[in-house]
């Protein structure tokens, strides 16, 4: 059975571009979470999407953004890209509709220059 | 703001030890409470999940968790270097719509 899976793995991008990220989670699972790690602060809950719908929100700004297609699979948009959003992004997955046990893909390191 | 606050460490062990890792989390109405590890440069893994007070043991680990005193542990016996990294605790929120992750305890077993 595959993992979650993220793409790119690296993405360099300059200051005011868009930025998207994409993930696609365990087959069978419905639920998927962004989450932001940066150096020093630690995981960063970004988005959660389960059945096409945004179901909660972290505190970021609007200009974070996603969606999530007929297949689970999702996406992470961020615009007007600023230095500090260099991070790592990562995405999980889960079956079930609350925060469950949460299966993390590899990451998309993302570099603002 | 629900926080979850972990000793950045390093922790350093020898092979063979125990190592203790500790948690206190803020939000008094969590029910979820796990632990993943991360190795440098790779995705966190769920190694432990708890829910009751008390113990919770799989194989060299064992997680312990008190409700009462805001607090959740992770015992790791017979440390090895395979088990350095950094461990993250992880609490849910009172709806369980999201988890809250903690910076992390970094984890170094020499052997």
């Amino acid at each position: 059975e595959a993992g979650v899976t993220q793409s790119p793995t690296h993405l360099i991008k300059t200051r005011g571009q868009q930025a998207t990220l994409r993930c696609s989670p365990i087959s069978g699972h419905t639920s998927v979470y962004w989450y932001q790690q940066a150096l020093g602060l630690g995981l960063q809950f970004l988005l959660w999407y389960d059945e096409g719908e945004e179901r909660n929100r972290g505190n970021f700004p609007p200009r974070f953004s996603g969606r999530q297609f007929p297949n689970y699979s999702s996406e992470l948009n961020v615009n007007a890209l600023e230095l500090e959003d260099s991070a790592l992004y990562l995405c999980a997955s889960s079956r079930t509709l609350n925060v469950n046990i949460q299966y993390f893909g590899a990451g998309t390191r993302l570099s603002v220059l | 703001q629900k926080e979850v606050e972990q000793n950045s460490g390093p922790l350093s062990v020898p092979e063979g030890a125990i190592a203790s890792l500790n948690c206190t989390y803020s939000d008094r109405v969590s029910q979820s409470f796990f632990w993943y590890r991360q190795y440098s440069g790779k995705s966190p893994e769920l190694i432990m999940s708890i829910y009751s007070n008390g113990d919770k043991e799989d194989g060299r680990f064992t997680a312990q968790l008190n409700k009462a005193s805001q607090y959740v542990s992770l015992l790791i016996r017979d440390s090895q270097p395979s088990d350095s990294a950094t461990y993250l605790c992880a609490v849910s929120n009172q709806a369980g719509t999201a988890l809250i992750f903690g910076k992390g305890t970094t984890l170094s077993v020499s052997s």
